[in-house]
């Protein structure tokens, strides 16, 4: 099947400084790219959907100069939390879809901001 | 708009019993339904999923769902609960040609030994 990975599995960080989480399709190419974010025993909330070359469409009350996406290829998205703060602790999952958009689901990275 | 349900927080249930985990779904046109398991600290891995065809999905580790267009439902099952089963569920839609997922908040399952 499918596989995603994502890198770091965790991070811990000083709060000011920013962090870049990669997320790569393993063994197919995927024309989109997802960014989720989830509080602890809540449910995935959409931060982002990036294409390939192009630019990212983030949801509504996302700050795009925080979470800066990048799309570069067909196999590697990054998120990178900019300036990261405590209240940007969190899971972040990234899922990769192909031409059948199908979402295939990373392992997710913890973040602690210090 | 597409959206998912799942009206129970938390969902107990007797190692050996059947388990049920609950979802409806709104969505426009027809719906392609997931369900995924999450355990501590991990992404989401696939259990199943309903495209067309056969309204009873079999899927991974037992599991099952059963499409019902009436009820706008797809509830998971498994007949015989295992302890390991213990982990968040998520049901999710979407539409066709729309490649966003729709997820429900979760619904945590506790197989008791």
């Amino acid at each position: 099947g499918a596989v995603v990975s994502q890198h770091p599995s965790w991070v811990i960080c000083k709060s000011g400084t920013s962090v870049k989480i990669e997320c790569r399709s393993l063994d197919f190419q995927a024309t989109t790219m997802f960014w989720y974010r989830q509080f602890p025993k809540q449910s995935l909330m959409l931060m982002a959907t990036s294409n390939e070359g192009s630019k990212a469409t983030y949801e509504q009350g996302v700050e795009k100069d925080k979470f800066l996406i990048n799309h570069a290829s067909l196999t590697l998205s990054t998120l990178t939390v900019t300036s990261a703060h405590p209240e940007d602790s969190s899971f972040y999952i990234c899922s990769a879809a192909g031409t059948l958009n199908e979402q295939f689901f990373g392992p997710g990275t913890r973040l602690t901001v210090l | 708009a597409q959206s998912v349900a799942q009206p129970e927080d938390q969902v107990n249930v007797a190692e050996g019993n059947p388990l049920t985990v609950k979802c409806t779904y709104s969505v426009s046109g027809n719906p392609y339904l997931f369900w995924y398991v999450q355990y501590p600290n991990r992404g989401l891995q696939f259990l199943l999923k309903y495209i067309t065809g056969d309204n009873l999905v079999k899927g991974s580790y037992g599991f099952e769902a059963e499409f019902n267009k009436s009820q706008t439902s797809f509830h998971l099952k498994k007949p015989s609960a295992l302890v390991s089963d213990s982990a968040l569920y998520f049901c999710a839609v979407r539409s066709y040609g729309n490649n966003r997922l729709a997820f429900g908040k979760g619904n945590q399952v506790v197989v008791i030994p």
